[in-house]
């Protein structure tokens, strides 16, 4: 049973350049949280993605966007990228349909470098 | 707003000792859920015990448990007989709402923890 996927795991863009990220959830899962993982410190919530559409969202500005396909896999995209994008991008997939006491399963990351 | 503090930045243990991680979280929601996960050097985040608002006795899972203080807003997790595996980011996090996975988990600041041999 594959756990969740992202891609790639590595990334380095040049400050306001464009990139997209993507994520393909635990078979089953149909909920895509997106998190944003700066050095040395705990992991910020960007938004969570269900029915393809954004069901919430953290403090981060408009130049971070996100998409579900049908088939529940995510994409994130950062617009004029900054340096302060610099982090690693976590992707959690989960269940909406149950009560979930085991809260999300993560991904590996993506490492985003801007230079 | 519901927040998560962890004030032990890092710590260093002695491999086969017990270890006692430190997690205070405030919310006004009377349902919440309480999670750890282990961070090792990989970047994925590996959960590891969830311990309910509601739930009477503390949470245990394997050589993990949760000394849940309600009243104290604490929630420490404790490894007993610590292993060099055991070293990494260890992050407490909180979900308002037991029995929804919409709403969602924030997360402390995390504590490195380094086993010695």
């Amino acid at each position: 049973d594959a756990g969740v996927t992202q891609s790639p795991t590595h990334l380095i863009k040049t400050r306001g350049q464009q990139v997209t990220l993507r994520c393909s959830p635990k078979s089953g899962h149909d909920t895509v949280s997106w998190y944003q993982q700066a050095l040395g410190q705990g992991p910020q919530f960007i938004f969570q993605y269900y029915e393809e559409e954004e069901r919430q969202r953290g403090n981060f500005p408009d130049r971070f966007s996100g998409h579900q396909f049908p088939n529940y896999s995510s994409e994130l995209n950062v617009n004029a990228l900054l340096l302060g994008d610099s982090a690693l991008y976590l992707c959690a997939s989960s269940l909406s349909n149950r009560a979930e006491y085991y809260g999300y399963t993560f991904g590996s990351g993506t490492r985003l470098t801007v230079v | 707003a519901q927040k998560i503090t962890q004030t032990q930045p890092g710590m260093f243990v002695q491999e086969k000792e017990a270890v006692t991680l430190d997690c205070t979280y405030d919310t006004s929601d009377p349902s919440y859920g309480l999670f750890w996960y282990k961070q090792p050097s990989s970047g994925e985040m590996i959960f590891l015990i969830y311990q309910g608002s509601y739930d009477q006795q503390n949470a245990t899972e394997g050589r993990y448990s949760l000394n849940f203080q309600k009243a104290r807003k604490s929630a420490n997790l404790v490894i007993s007989a610590s292993q060099l595996g055991d070293s990494a980011m260890y992050f407490c996090a909180m979900r308002e709402g037991v029995y929804s996975s919409a709403s969602k988990i924030i997360f402390g600041s995390g504590t490195r923890l380094s086993i010695r041999p």
